[in-house]
C-alpha cells in the first residue's frame, strides 16, 4: 500500500530555534517528492526533489532527499513566528499525488 | 481561468441538509483531486479523477459523499445529510496528466455544519 508518513505530527519551538521535519514514503514508481506550507486554506509550494543528496535551499528553508532511505527532511533555521503552519510532504509517482498527514509547527515568540 | 476556482468560498449549512461544492480546474488539466482538511489537521484524500478513467473513490469517508466530473472539466462534490463532523475546508487541486508541474490548489471551500 502506498503511503507517506510525516513526523513529528506537531512541534512547538521558540523563535530562533532550528527545526527538522521528516517525511518517509513507500510509493511505487516514485518520481518526485514535494514540500508544501499551509497557513490558510490552500497549500503553497516550497520544494520539489527528484534526486538524492542534492539540497534545495530557499532562504532559511532547505530540503534534501534520500532515495536509499526513502525519506526527506525539511530544515528551517532561525525560526520565526511566521513559520507557524502545517508542512505537508507529497510524493508524485507519474500518476498521482500522495500526501502525508502533515507536521503542525508552532513557533512561539 | 488562470487558477483552480472553487465555489462557494464559505458555506454554512444546517445539520441534515445536502451541500454541493464546485471545482473549476485549470483548462487542460485532466487530473483532479478533492481533499478535506479539518481544523489543524493535514490533508485527507477524498477522490481522484484522471481523464476518462474510473475515479479513485477510496478516500470518501461514507456513502453520504459523492463526486462527479462532467465533461472532464468541472467537478462537484456532494455531501448528503451533512453532519457536524463534515465541517472542514474542502480543497480541490488539478494538474496535467503524467506531469507534476503545474499542480495547483484552489482556495478551498470552508464548510460549517451547525
Amino acid at each position: 500500500e502506498d503511503k507517506v508518513v510525516q513526523s513529528p505530527l506537531s512541534l512547538v519551538v521558540h523563535e530562533g530555534d532550528t527545526v527538522t521535519l521528516n517525511c518517509s514514503y513507500e510509493v511505487t514508481n516514485f518520481r518526485s517528492l514535494l514540500w508544501y506550507k499551509q497557513e490558510k486554506k490552500a497549500p503553497t509550494f516550497l520544494f520539489m526533489l527528484t534526486s538524492s543528496g542534492i539540497e534545495k535551499k530557499s532562504g532559511r528553508l532547505s530540503s534534501i532527499l534520500d532515495k536509499k532511505e526513502l525519506s526527506s527532511i525539511l530544515n528551517i533555521t532561525a525560526t520565526q513566528t511566521g513559520d507557524s503552519a502545517i508542512y505537508l510532504c507529497a510524493i508524485y509517482n507519474f500518476n498521482k499525488f500522495y500526501f502525508g498527514s502533515g507536521t503542525k509547527l508552532n513557533v512561539k515568540p | 481561468g488562470a487558477g483552480v476556482s472553487q465555489s462557494p468560498s464559505n458555506k454554512v449549512t444546517e445539520k441534515g441538509k445536502d451541500v454541493e461544492l464546485r471545482c473549476d480546474p485549470i483548462s487542460g488539466h485532466t487530473a483532479l483531486y478533492w481533499y478535506r482538511q479539518s481544523l489543524g489537521q493535514g490533508l485527507e484524500f477524498l477522490i481522484y479523477f484522471q481523464g476518462n478513467s474510473a475515479p479513485d473513490k477510496s478516500g470518501l469517508p461514507s456513502d453520504r459523499f459523492s463526486a462527479e466530473r462532467t465533461g472532464g472539466s468541472v467537478s462537484t462534490l456532494t455531501i448528503q445529510r451533512t453532519q457536524q463532523e463534515d465541517s472542514a475546508v474542502y480543497l480541490c487541486a488539478s494538474h496535467r496528466a503524467a506531469s507534476v508541474y503545474g499542480y495547483t490548489f484552489g482556495s478551498g471551500t470552508r464548510l460549517t455544519v451547525v
